[in-house]
């Protein structure tokens, strides 16, 4: 039983446009949510986070928002990229060192 | 590079071996962490240390057997494993305690069990 969800298992999106990425819990208890992004052949890496008693977080391209009644969030990229390009991750933590990942969306920026 | 390295980065083993993933990171951390990543699967959390001391065990089957010599340094003991071990292992680190702590992955060890 997933507990973080990420239907889209890939997105493709033109370069300059906007890329969206969402992702649905189902554990209220989550009190934390971050992204990860992931390159062929590297480890995630951090992109952004989230607390549960936000709604919105910006870091320049990258802005994420919660809504935690919907138990969504999602991830906006404004301007998209080709170097956008990779695996994003949603994860999700509810105390203590667990941390739970989504399956993860490919997303491909065209040029 | 993120401070976090693995090795080796690819690793064949017949079912009846013994290896082990090495994992070693400089960036002070006291926390660190093993996932499973199989195709098309969200990462899997096998096993966290935290300033060495074991703190999350995920259901993992007695063939995977961690350890943490120090807090810089983790391994992963491999045994008698099946096929379907076979998958991404990534190694994170992470300072302190969550929420909100970002971890440090390295690149991973791509194991194939044959």
């Amino acid at each position: 039983d997933q507990q973080v969800k990420q239907n889209s298992p890939s997105l493709s999106v033109q370069e300059g446009r906007i890329s969206i990425l969402n992702c649905d819990y189902t554990n209220s208890m989550f009190d934390y949510f971050l992204w990860y992004k992931k390159y062929p052949a590297e480890g995630p890496t951090f992109l952004i986070s989230i607390s549960s008693i936000k709604d919105k977080n910006e870091d320049g391209r990258f802005t994420v928002f919660l809504n935690k009644s919907a138990k969504h969030l999602s991830l906006h990229i404004v301007p998209s990229q080709p170097g956008d390009s990779a695996v994003y991750f949603c994860a999700a933590e509810a105390g203590g060192f667990k941390t739970i990942f989504g399956a993860g969306t490919r997303l491909f920026v065209k040029a | 590079e993120t401070g976090v390295t693995q090795t080796p980065r690819h690793l064949v083993m017949g079912m009846t071996n013994k290896k082990s993933l090495k994992c070693e990171q400089h960036l002070g951390h006291n926390a660190m962490y093993w996932y499973k990543q199989s195709a098309k699967k969200p990462l899997e959390l096998m096993f966290v240390y935290s300033l060495e001391e074991r703190v999350e065990n995920n259901s993992v089957p007695s063939r995977f057997s961690p350890e943490c010599p120090n807090s810089s340094h983790l391994f992963l003991h491999l045994h008698t494993l099946q096929p379907e071990d076979s998958a991404l292992y990534l190694c994170a680190s992470s300072r302190g305690q969550p929420p909100g702590t970002e971890a440090f992955f390295g690149q991973g060890t791509r194991l194939t069990v044959v």
